[in-house]
């Protein structure tokens, strides 16, 4: 079945940048969606289409794709952008699938 | 305003069955896609399935094919996910969504979650 690879774990500390990275082969092919979880909350859409940002999410939160791969980037990370992110995209067949997640921990 | 509303936490026996829903408002129910996803305790994300209620065009995960059964009745703008015999790995948060129109895959809003215990 279709995979996506993200790291465990990201550390940062505030006001540097975090860069999430998610991995996938069929990436090139199918858009990239990013989510941001904190402790007890549904998912917020912050990325969507590799690189676009809904109304809302701060302009620190861009996306980018190379190849098989796309990051979630997070300029001047704020103690508020600790949480987990997803990355989510779909397979030939329509399948939807989520990276593993990625904990983002500001020290 | 777009709300998606899950009905409440459930607590259940294995070998019990279980219908839990997700009721739509401030928008067109029958136009959007209705996504369920399952989140198993300190885990991650994983895509269960969805439904277009207009419809009822309905698309399974490989992995949770035959195992649960997702439905819609627009009559009411409600999406649902039911088991008929539950399992103790079935203990997740469940949570519905709505594919939005930021591309072919996305969720755009989320309910608040349903928090399934299945334990004897």
């Amino acid at each position: 079945s279709y995979e996506l690879t993200q790291p465990p774990s990201v550390s940062v500390s505030p006001g540097q940048t975090a860069r999430i990275t998610c991995s996938g082969d069929a990436l090139p092919k199918q858009y990239a969606y990013w989510y941001q979880q904190k402790p007890g909350q549904a998912p917020v859409l912050v990325i969507y289409k590799d690189s676009e940002r809904p109304s809302g999410i701060p302009e620190r939160f861009s996306g980018s794709s190379s190849g098989t791969t796309v990051t979630l980037t997070i300029s001047g990370v704020q103690a508020e952008d600790e949480a987990d992110y997803y990355c989510q995209s779909a397979d030939s067949s329509g399948t939807y699938v989520f990276g593993g997640g990625t904990k983002l921990t500001v020290l | 305003e777009v709300q998606l509303v899950q009905s409440g936490a459930e607590v259940k026996k294995p070998g019990e069955s279980l219908k839990i829903s997700c009721k739509g408002s401030g928008y067109s129910f029958t136009s959007y896609w209705i996504g369920w996803v399952r989140q198993m305790p300190g885990k991650g994300l994983e895509w269960m399935g969805i439904i277009y209620p207009g419809d009822s065009d309905t698309r399974y995960s490989p992995s949770f094919q035959g195992q649960v059964t997702i439905s819609a009745d627009k009559s009411i703008s409600t999406a649902y996910l039911q088991w008929s015999s539950l399992k103790a790995s079935d203990t997740a948060m469940y949570y519905c969504a709505r594919r939005g129109d930021y591309g072919d895959f996305n969720f755009d809003y989320w309910g608040q979650g349903t928090l399934v215990t299945v334990s004897s």
